[in-house]
């Protein structure tokens, strides 16, 4: 069965410092990617994602993520955070397989961006 | 397009009691699913369904029913609501099945007391 993994809780951060979040996934063969966001209060919103192709992947909002295949990790990146970045962060992973796209979450990452 | 929506966006049940929480979409979807998202935990799939008249379980099915009489409506049924079963309940649906993006409605918070 396919897992993720997010290793960073929660991260605070003030405004304008670069960010990396942690991905790591477990599963053998091809898989699909996705960074989705929660901002407070609101419902689940995809911020970019990796079928195939360039693994530099670029996404709304100026996060881009970059897929790893060596080391199964899709880590989220962004140069420079704003206060409106404040938010809840999952990394999914979708096998290739079976009949549904079944995603798999990890447990999310908290984001705190303060002034 | 109003995407999915659900309704209620929040309710408290007493232990024992019953209710539905509705899940819409009108993007002509034919994949549709629950997912429960407590604290801390990420999100649980609870049951999908791959089109109208079929459903399946996902990884926490117990407690749960659905039913899918057309490719619009997918509601999520407790039959006993118990305190564990206190957490926020997404729906979502998506195009086809090989990872295409899955769209995601407002919630419903449910509170089991």
């Amino acid at each position: 069965a396919q897992s993720v993994s997010q290793h960073n809780h929660h991260v605070i951060l003030s405004e304008a410092a670069s960010l990396e979040l942690g991905c790591n996934y477990s599963y053998g063969g091809t898989v699909n990617l996705f960074w989705y966001v929660q901002y407070p209060g609101q419902h689940l919103q995809l911020l970019l994602k990796y079928f195939s192709g360039d693994p530099l992947v670029k996404g709304i909002k100026g996060f881009e993520a970059e897929f790893i295949k060596s080391k199964f990790s899709f880590n989220l990146r962004k140069p420079s955070v704003q206060w409106s970045d404040t938010a809840e962060y999952f990394c999914a992973v979708n096998a290739r397989t079976g009949t549904a796209s079944k995603l798999t979450f990890g447990t999310g990452t908290r984001l705190q961006v303060t002034l | 397009n109003a995407g999915v929506t659900q309704t209620p966006k929040f309710r408290i049940l007493k232990i024992g009691q019953s209710m539905t929480l509705q899940c819409t979409q009108d993007m002509n979807h034919n994949y549709m699913y629950w997912y429960r998202q407590d604290p801390g935990m990420g999100l649980k799939l609870i049951y999908y369904s791959v089109g109208a008249g079929i459903t399946d379980k996902g990884e926490v099915p117990n407690g749960y029913n659905v039913s899918r009489s057309t490719t619009e409506d997918f509601p999520l049924r407790l039959e006993l609501a118990a305190p564990s079963q206190t957490s926020v309940y997404f729906c979502a649906s998506s195009y086809s099945t090989r990872g295409t993006e899955q769209f995601f409605g407002p919630g419903t918070r449910l509170t089991v007391l």
